[in-house]
């Protein structure tokens, strides 16, 4: 099983949508979790850090849920500017301080 | 210091031989990472440093790669014996520890490795 897993995608959605990604992780001593974005041939960028109460940044919603080992992030209202990756990301604190990414999935918003 | 810089940002090189990359993290991060990443794959794990020290390397970082924070600023990443498997993107990223907690990571731009 991977250390983090992600549905690949791509979701292909229209402008206005809402649209919802899961990410799974491995380690039940994973501390941290954030989600990223990425744009074609572009360095990752933090998108919005993952809390155990759940926390929104505008029209993006990230949730945690520790018992069942799974992410979420939402983004509501979909702008075209949102196609990019989005990649999930936990830092384990087994032991050693590793940042594991996932493989991403895809979003295309269309017109 | 304005964030995480990569060089070279493109190299290519020929199977076989050898090619060294460096980066430089944000100044007051003690964190860094490397990264692999290839064409629809998230960024793979290769090693991290706290400070000067390397503690952990992932299991993809054969004898041929070799990474060094001598001074626990900058850091090179070293592949000897290059082959067509290793052309990827290699991103370097820092973030700071503390008894705080830890900050996001942040990315330099990458170096993109061919190798013909």
């Amino acid at each position: 099983r991977k250390e983090v897993e992600q549905d690949p995608g791509p979701f292909n959605v229209p402008e206005g949508a809402t649209v919802a990604f899961n990410c799974t992780y491995s380690n039940s001593a994973s501390q941290s979790f954030f989600w990223y974005r990425q744009d074609c041939r572009k360095e990752p960028k933090l998108l919005m850090s993952v809390y155990s109460s759940g926390n929104e940044d505008g029209r993006f919603t990230a949730q945690l849920n520790r018992a069942s080992q799974y992410i979420s992030l939402l983004i509501r209202d979909s702008k075209l500017s949102d196609s990019a990756t989005y990649l999930c990301v936990v830092i384990e604190g087994t032991g050693g301080f590793k940042t594991i990414f996932g493989a991403g999935t895809r979003l295309f918003v269309k017109a | 210091d304005t964030g995480v810089s990569q060089n070279p940002r493109h190299k290519i090189t020929k199977r076989g031989q050898n090619v060294t990359f460096r980066c430089d993290p944000i100044s007051e991060h003690n964190r860094l990472y490397w990264y692999r990443q290839t064409l629809g794959q998230g960024p793979e794990f290769l090693t991290y440093f706290q400070n000067e020290a390397q503690l952990e390397k992932s299991r993809l970082l054969s004898d041929r790669f070799s990474a060094e924070r001598p001074k626990g600023s900058f850091s090179t990443l070293e592949i000897q014996r290059t082959e067509q498997g290793d052309s990827a993107m290699y991103l370097c990223a820092s973030s700071h520890d503390s008894q705080k907690g830890q900050t996001e990571a942040f990315f330099g731009q990458g170096t993109r490795l061919t190798v013909v």
